[in-house]
C-alpha cells in the first residue's frame, strides 16, 4: 500500500530564506506526483505536476524536483516571504487514467516578518 | 471563473439524520472525486467517478453513498451520520493536467 510521509510537519522560517520542503512516498510506481499549497480553512490550490517522466517542474519561486527510484520528492522555495505562510502537501497518482492520489499529511509553513 | 463549487459551506447534523453534499464543476472534468480531511490523517479518497453515470469505492467509502447523473456534478450522501463523520469534505475534479479542488464543506455530526 502506498504511504505518502512528510517531514517536518511544521517549519517556521525568517523572511528571505531559502527552504526545502521534503515528501517521501513507499512504492516508486508512480503516475505523476502534485504539490498543492492549503491556507487555513480554505481548499487546496496545485502548485505544480511532475509526470512520473519528469525530473523537476519549475513555476516562479518555487520548484519541485523527483526522483522515483529513491520515493522522494522535494519543493524548493526561493527568497521566502510571509505570504508563502501555508501548509503545503504532495500527493503521489499511481495508476493512471483514474488520477486518484494518495496525499501526505503536509507540512505547516510559517515565514516571520 | 467558477471552477468546483461546494455546498453546502457549513452544517450541524445530528446522529442518524441524512444529508447531501453536492459538488458542481464547470471546467469539463471527465474525473471527479470526494474526499475527506482529518486532522494528522491527511486527505483519504471516499468515492470517485471517471465518468458520468460511474461511480467507484475510494479508501474510506463505508458510510457514504455517492452519485453521477450528470457530468458536471458529483453528490455525496451520508445516510445516517455519525460522530465519526465529523470532518471537512474536498470534493475535486481533474485532468491530466492535475486537480481543481472545492472550499470544502465542514460537517459536523453531534
Amino acid at each position: 500500500k502506498q504511504e505518502v510521509t512528510q517531514i517536518p510537519a511544521a517549519l517556521s522560517v525568517p523572511e528571505g530564506e531559502n527552504l526545502v520542503l521534503n515528501c517521501s512516498f513507499t512504492d516508486s510506481a508512480i503516475y505523476n506526483l502534485q504539490w498543492f499549497r492549503q491556507d487555513p480553512g480554505k481548499g487546496l490550490t496545485s502548485l505544480l505536476l511532475i509526470q512520473s517522466s519528469q525530473r523537476e517542474q519549475t513555476s516562479g519561486r518555487l520548484n519541485a524536483s523527483l526522483d522515483k527510484s529513491s520515493g522522494r520528492s522535494t519543493l524548493y522555495i526561493a527568497a521566502s516571504q510571509p505570504g508563502d505562510s501555508a501548509t503545503y502537501l504532495c500527493a503521489v497518482s499511481a495508476t493512471s487514467g483514474t488520477y486518484k492520489y494518495i496525499f501526505g499529511t503536509g507540512t505547516r509553513l510559517k515565514v516571520l516578518a | 471563473n467558477a471552477g468546483v463549487t461546494q455546498t453546502p459551506k457549513f452544517r450541524v447534523l445530528k446522529t442518524g439524520q441524512s444529508m447531501t453534499l453536492l459538488c458542481a464543476q464547470d471546467m469539463n472534468h471527465e474525473y471527479m472525486y470526494w474526499y475527506r480531511q482529518d486532522p494528522g490523517m491527511g486527505l483519504r479518497l471516499i468515492h470517485y467517478s471517471v465518468g458520468e453515470g460511474t461511480t467507484a469505492k475510494g479508501e474510506v467509502p463505508d458510510g457514504y453513498n455517492v452519485s453521477r447523473l450528470k457530468k458536471q456534478n458529483f453528490l455525496l450522501g451520508l445516510e445516517s451520520a455519525a460522530p465519526s463523520q465529523t470532518s471537512v469534505y474536498f470534493c475535486a475534479s481533474s485532468s491530466v493536467y492535475g486537480y481543481t479542488f472545492g472550499s470544502g464543506t465542514r460537517l459536523t455530526v453531534v
